[in-house]
């Protein structure tokens, strides 16, 4: 069975961190470009990050640029998400996805982002 | 960054009824490789976007023959056949042609 699951959101003040986790199994991981997409409440999805399979290329949005770093380890069928500087404006649920002729999605992890 | 715009936004329909949702891309979505890198995703209440279209008119595994997308270049549509209650929730469309990958902002399909 195929399984992304997500973890590491939280409540987290204006300037903070927090690092989000996606545990994928199921799947050939090492093969699929990796993403993160979020969704702020009510609201709808904004493609956040993409890594390549080998790790090579990684690219992320204008918006958390300098702020967010994706990254992997395909050893562990991990994928990652380093969130620094956070702002209000990032509160989302944060899902994983692993983009491939199918495609996974986890159920999410909500970040938010507030004093 | 491209911009999708869907049409409508809100879109209530009868239970066996047809229903069509437009997506229109402000650039070509056709990349270097020839392919139009155009998706459809539907969310249901409380649950993950699933993709239900890739490349314009392909179904994603388990997708049932009632949805169909359709489209070149810059405009694009998600049709359903008969409408059912199972198909409640928001239709996203989104490119990755070009980056950063967008969605457009989402139309909520509710049943009459």
């Amino acid at each position: 069975e195929v399984q992304l699951v997500e973890s590491g959101g939280g409540l987290v003040q204006p300037g903070g961190s927090l690092r989000l986790s996606c545990a994928a199994s199921g799947f050939t991981f090492q093969t699929y470009w990796m993403n993160w997409v979020r969704q702020p409440p009510g609201k709808g999805l904004e493609w956040v990050a993409n890594i390549s399979p080998d790790q090579i290329e990684g690219r992320s949005v204008d918006s958390v640029k300098g702020r967010f770093a994706i990254s992997r380890d395909n050893a562990k069928n991990l994928l990652y998400l380093q969130m620094n500087n956070l702002r209000a404006e990032d509160t989302a649920v944060y899902y994983c996805l692993a983009w491939g002729h199918v495609t996974y999605w986890g159920r999410g992890t909500l970040v938010t982002v507030s004093s | 960054d491209v911009v999708l715009t869907q049409s409508p936004l809100s879109l209530p329909v009868t239970p066996g009824q047809p229903a069509s949702i437009s997506c229109r891309s402000s650039q070509s979505l056709i990349a270097s490789d020839g392919n139009t890198y155009l998706f459809w995703f539907q969310q249901r209440p409380g649950q993950s976007p699933r993709r239900l279209i890739y490349t314009i008119s392909n179904r994603d595994s388990g997708v049932p023959d009632r949805f169909s997308g359709s489209g070149s270049g810059t405009a694009f549509t998600l049709q359903i056949s008969r409408v059912e209650a199972e198909d409640v929730g928001v239709y996203y469309c989104m490119q990755h042609t070009h980056w950063p990958h967008t969605f457009g902002q989402g139309t909520k399909l509710e049943i009459k």
